[in-house]
């Protein structure tokens, strides 16, 4: 139940093109859905969040899906550019209750051709 | 204002050894907590810290211990180390009230 399934494992899309990434999970207590963006070597950066009381969010080029029945969400990148190749994890969490435990997907390695 | 800030950024260990990783969150967050990332896998919760208590604990052994300073830096420590150690340990911090949480770039801990 502490599972957050994602998919692709990759992708490879055109500039310009729009990627879209995956996301289930099971525990109906998770209450906050972020995704991060994670460059090689580095930190994964919190890209854009969610709470399951909306259906969706956009933030620049990057919109979170939410469907909380089929307790899915979904990324989707618009206008992709080469500088978002990068690995996503998807995320869900309990933070209203303070416990910061973080459960990630995977991840999906996402590159942009030129 | 500065993020976190993690040290070292790398570290190379023998089999049985100790290891201590640091962690600065950002200024103003209490809030600490600790990660796992295996090559090609997503993070694994460790351990969180709050106001210098432990209010969470992930599945890892008892080689895994952390302890929060009154300044709300903390400290990861991971005692007998085996191969399977070898990860990039990530600490990451949020505000009281707050949701999200801001990671640090990690230290990469090689157990040879």
């Amino acid at each position: 139940q502490q599972q957050v399934k994602q998919s692709p494992q990759s992708l490879i899309v055109q500039k310009g093109g729009i990627p879209i990434i995956n996301c289930a999970y099971e525990n109906t207590a998770f209450d906050y859905f972020p995704w991060y963006q994670q460059f090689p070597g580095k930190g994964p950066a919190l890209l854009i969040a969610i709470r399951p009381d909306v259906s969706e969010k956009k933030e620049g080029r990057f919109t979170i899906s939410f469907n909380k029945s089929a307790k899915q969400f979904s990324l989707h990148i618009m206008d992709s550019q080469p500088g978002d190749s990068a690995t996503y994890f998807c995320a869900a969490s309990m933070m209203s209750t303070s416990y910061d435990k973080v459960i990630f997907g995977p991840g999906t390695s996402l590159s942009v051709i030129p | 204002d500065a993020g976190v800030t993690q040290s070292p950024t790398h570290l190379i260990k023998t089999r049985g050894q100790q290891v201590t990783l640091r962690c600065s969150p950002i200024s103003g967050h209490k809030s600490v907590s600790w990660y796992q990332q295996v090559l090609g896998q997503g993070p694994q919760f460790i351990f969180q810290y709050y106001e210098k208590e432990e209010r969470g604990r992930g599945n890892f052994p008892d080689r895994f211990s952390a302890r929060q300073f009154p300044n709300y830096s903390s400290e990861l420590n991971v005692n007998a180390l085996l191969l399977g150690d070898s990860a990039l340990y990530l600490c990451a911090s949020r505000i009281q009230g707050g949701y999200e949480q801001y990671f640090g770039p990690g230290t990469r801990l090689t157990v040879t």
